[in-house]
């Protein structure tokens, strides 16, 4: 128990649904993040949140918004997604984002199926 | 570009000693972190350097060379439960993590 969950575990989904990812951090940490994890591919960072501001967005497709409404809670909303989101999504969360030694914690991650 | 490598797979023997390598290219230099992660679970913490030298936290040590870009993750006295992926990854310049593809931990009896 890393103190980060995630939910659902996992998901099943055709490309016309729209589904949400939740995560939410007991650890007081001031930053979170979304990764996506494929096989055999490195963690590819998505977004990262800093007291609430969304602080970076490496070229994600608009298909995956990310929300969050405080400190302590992250939403991944998908829309019309593609056979090749499919993959582990993965959060994590640290003190602050801009520190050398900042530790991410991760949850246990949502394995996303897109038929 | 930026770069993480490390062995895609390596197999050891229970109550043997292993050392999984990473060598890094990045812009710039925050320091290295080594996450394991079991099958279908969240990556946890094992360790964070950012000087030269060796860090040793029980049966795991972890070693970086600041110069040759190059740390490595030392596991002693092998368990089943070691098995496992070892993830690698850097914090560059803009404090952003850059991580290796992992390599996969194969402990044989």
């Amino acid at each position: 128990e890393t103190g980060v969950t995630q939910t659902p575990r996992h998901l099943v989904m055709g490309m016309t649904n729209k589904k949400s990812l939740k995560c939410e951090q007991h650890l007081g940490h001031n930053a979170m993040y979304w990764y996506k994890q494929s096989a055999k591919k490195p963690l590819e960072l998505m977004f990262v949140y800093n007291f609430k501001e969304q602080t970076e967005n490496n070229s994600v497709p608009s298909r995956f918004s990310p929300e969050c409404p405080n400190s302590s809670h992250l939403f991944l909303h998908l829309h019309t997604l593609q056979p090749e989101d499919s993959a582990l999504y993965l959060c994590a969360s640290s003190q602050d984002s801009g520190g050398g030694s900042d530790t991410q914690y991760f949850g246990p991650g949502t394995r996303l199926t897109v038929l | 570009g930026q770069n993480i490598d490390q062995p895609t797979e390596m197999t050891a023997t229970e109550g043997a000693i292993v050392q999984i390598n990473c060598t890094y290219q990045t812009s710039g230099f925050n320091g290295l972190f080594w996450y394991q992660q079991h099958a279908g679970e969240a990556p946890t913490f094992l360790s964070y350097n950012v000087l030269d030298g060796l860090e040793e936290k029980g049966r795991f040590s972890s070693f970086l060379s600041l110069s040759k870009g190059y740390s490595y993750l030392l596991l002693k006295e092998l368990q089943m439960k070691d098995s496992a992926s070892y993830l690698c990854a850097v914090m560059d310049s803009n404090y952003q993590l850059i991580w290796g593809a992992g390599t996969k931990l194969i402990i044989k009896p």
